[in-house]
């Protein structure tokens, strides 16, 4: 399973956007690049999920560039329930649902 | 949306008693799911993987005869902590995958809390 690695924390101000980097330079061909946000004390909960270039949902953004040994969450005009650590996990369909959670991003949105 | 729901969310028990924590899925059928243990300010680590009808699979360091899964039906798995030690008090959440949706977006239980005294 390819190895992510995230900013430990990132701060921001309501209605600003927020961009998340992971890194993940031994993707292999296979692999699908899975986001997920939690909230202290609950269960994680999917954002997105993308294989290359960008995807967009009614959430957040998922920019992959050509190589994808990289990408970027963005999460437009954040409001202060954004709060949460977001996950990056990297992972194909035959190791469906065993991924390995890295040590995440803790997001603090302030007013 | 899919639903799955973990029973209890909080339980305190004393050293050496049985734990059982129960994952559901309400609204679909699920074949896997899978268990998490989560200390506080740290990541999720995988546990295992339970599989209806067949043995669970452990990730390594996990100890089976500690961890008893059990996936009795299609939308019903267990977790008994055996033998609890105050060390074994963290944060459990299952999951599971649902039908017709990537294979990424797995379906969280709220998680719960052990507490061994």
């Amino acid at each position: 399973l390819a190895k992510t690695t995230q900013p430990i924390s990132m701060d921001s101000y309501e209605g600003q956007e927020v961009n998340i980097t992971c890194s993940h330079n031994n993707i292999a061909t296979n692999d699908y690049i899975t986001w997920y946000q939690q909230f202290p004390s609950q269960g994680p909960r999917f954002i997105i999920q993308g294989y290359k270039t960008k995807v967009t949902n009614e959430v957040a953004s998922l920019f992959i560039p050509a190589d994808r040994k990289s990408s970027t969450l963005s999460l437009p005009r954040v409001s202060l329930s954004d709060t949460a650590v977001y996950y990056c996990l990297v992972g194909e369909a035959d190791s469906w649902g065993k991924f390995q959670f890295g040590a995440g991003t803790q997001v603090v949105v302030t007013p | 949306g899919a639903v799955v729901s973990q029973h209890p969310s909080r339980v305190i028990c004393k050293s050496g008693t049985s734990v059982k924590i129960e994952c559901r899925s309400l609204d679909f059928q699920a074949t896997t799911m899978f268990w998490y243990r989560q200390f506080p300010k740290q990541s999720l680590m995988l546990m295992a993987t339970s599989n209806e009808g067949s043995k669970a699979t452990y990730e390594q360091g996990v100890e089976k005869d500690k961890f008893l899964i059990n996936h009795a039906s299609l939308t019903l798995s267990t977790l008994t902590v055996t033998s609890a030690h105050p060390e074994d008090s963290s944060f459990y959440i299952c999951s599971a995958p649902a039908q017709g949706r990537p294979f990424g977006e797995l379906f969280f239980g709220e998680g719960s809390r052990l507490t061994v005294l």
